[in-house]
């Protein structure tokens, strides 16, 4: 089945820091990939939709100049918490979108844990 | 953004009962989907369901997708120690434009199975 592997899977910085994590579809071409954070025992929320050669599509509320995604392959989704502050410190998850026609699926990273101190 | 109503939000059980839990809402969606995400792991798919009144089964989970394209369920039959977790709802909401492929979430089922 589809296999979606996100990098790192933990990572801790330095307030004022720039961290990146990695997305990367393993055996699909994924033309959207999405990128969620997730508070302690809380639901998933969408922070934005990343499409593949175009701008990434941010959700209301979510500052893109402080979460830069880059999309540059198909294969390949890049999130930049820049300035991290640790308020910033949550599990963020990225999932891919694969398949065609009316049925595709949407396959998930196993997540990063970000703790900024 | 908006969210599935999902329920309940917990449940106690013991090893061997049958499970049950469903999401609501008040759009319509063309695809529902249920995942289980461990602590520390990214959301598993367990059943993708694409057409209204729709019945999937896998292994001794069952979802349906239903027949108002608002609403699903999912049951676990014969639970066993290794199905705690957070089981999630997920769904795409009937919609064109660039943003449909965007997913809507449930707030999750936090599962706990006595040996």
């Amino acid at each position: 089945g589809a296999v979606v592997s996100q990098h790192p899977s933990r990572v801790i910085c330095k307030s004022g820091t720039s961290v990146k994590i990695e997305c990367r579809s393993l055996d699909f071409q994924a033309t959207t990939m999405f990128w969620y954070r997730q508070f302690p025992k809380q639901s998933l929320m969408l922070m934005a939709t990343s499409n593949e050669g175009s701008k990434a599509t941010y959700e209301q509320g979510v500052e893109k100049d402080k979460f830069l995604i880059n999309h540059a392959s198909l294969t390949l989704s890049t999130l930049t918490v820049t300035s991290a502050h640790p308020e910033d410190s949550s599990f963020y998850i990225c999932s891919a979108r694969e398949g065609q026609g009316a049925k595709y699926g949407y396959t998930f990273g196993s997540g990063t844990r970000l703790t900024v101190v | 953004g908006q969210q599935l109503n999902q329920s309940p939000q917990s449940m106690f059980i013991q090893e061997g009962e049958d499970v049950s839990m469903n999401c609501t809402s008040s759009s319509i969606f063309n695809t529902w989907l249920w995942y289980k995400q461990d602590p520390g792991e990214g959301p598993v798919l367990l059943i993708a369901l694409y057409k209204a009144g729709e019945l999937t089964s896998n292994g001794r989970l069952t979802a349906q997708f239903g027949i108002t394209r608002k609403d699903s369920f999912l049951n676990i039959s014969a639970s066993i120690p290794s199905d705690v977790g957070i089981y999630f709802c997920a769904g795409r909401r009937a919609r064109s434009g660039g943003s449909n492929y965007k997913l809507t979430f449930g707030k999750g089922t936090l599962l706990t199975v006595n040996p």
